[in-house]
């Protein structure tokens, strides 16, 4: 009964390779991000939807695709990874309301990609 | 400019001390303050958030935050300190994404290390 999960935890793959991880949540939340943790623990937002609507995009490279099936679902697929794509990626949620940005974000455990 | 700073890379405190972990923050409206805790390989989780009212908000695990605007400072605190409360210390402030939606804007983390 895990309120934010991501698949897979662990993720090695060689440059140029395309790759996705998945995140569900079953809060009945509104609100889904990806955020990037670098190697100094340096927290980005990369994208946010809100119902399944994309609502955030920060200035991140085209080879970075999210994709919302539906609003407990938020995937991301990467193409042709770099070794500066290697970081944790943490799946986040926020009830309805979510994008007004004063609401609790629940965090997934984080999926840790090494690019060789 | 919005941003958050926690000019504490590490903070050492015994156990049973009180401890701070500083956050100062920069953006423009009402802030709406939030401290998030990193245990080793694991997500982030929500200890607190201020959004109006009280200056001095109480949060999980006895976490305390205090808001102080005209030093534009929202320090963590905690009168007795635990070892299990080693981990690493996010504090964020909402800000604006560049689609003029809001997001989270994250600090870069101060490290607690409580010794026995």
């Amino acid at each position: 009964d895990t309120a934010v999960s991501q698949t897979p935890k662990y993720l090695v793959t060689q440059m140029g390779n395309d790759k996705s991880i998945k995140c569900e949540q079953n809060l009945g939340h509104d609100t889904m991000y990806w955020y990037k943790q670098d190697s100094k623990k340096f927290l980005k937002i990369m994208f946010s939807y809100n119902n399944k609507e994309l609502i955030i995009n920060e200035t991140v490279p085209n080879r970075f695709s999210p994709k919302s099936p539906d609003k407990a679902h938020l995937n991301l697929h990467i193409n042709s990874l770099e070794l500066g794509d290697s970081a944790v990626y943490f799946c986040a949620s926020s009830p309805r309301g979510g994008a007004s940005g004063i609401e609790t974000q629940y965090f997934g455990p984080g999926t840790r990609l090494l690019v060789l | 400019a919005q941003s958050v700073a926690q000019p504490e890379d590490q903070v050492n405190v015994a156990e049973g001390n009180p401890l701070t972990v500083k956050c100062t923050y920069s953006v423009s409206g009402n802030p709406y303050l939030f401290w998030y805790v990193q245990y080793p390989n694991r997500g982030l989780q929500f200890l607190l958030k201020y959004i109006t009212g009280d200056n001095l908000v109480k949060g999980s695990y006895g976490f305390e935050a205090e808001f102080n605007k005209s030093q534009t400072s929202f320090h963590l605190k905690k009168p007795s300190a635990l070892v299990s409360d080693s981990a690493l210390y996010f504090c964020a402030v909402r800000g604006r994404a560049t689609s003029g939606t809001y997001k989270y804007i994250f600090g870069t983390g101060t490290r607690l290390k409580v010794l026995a």
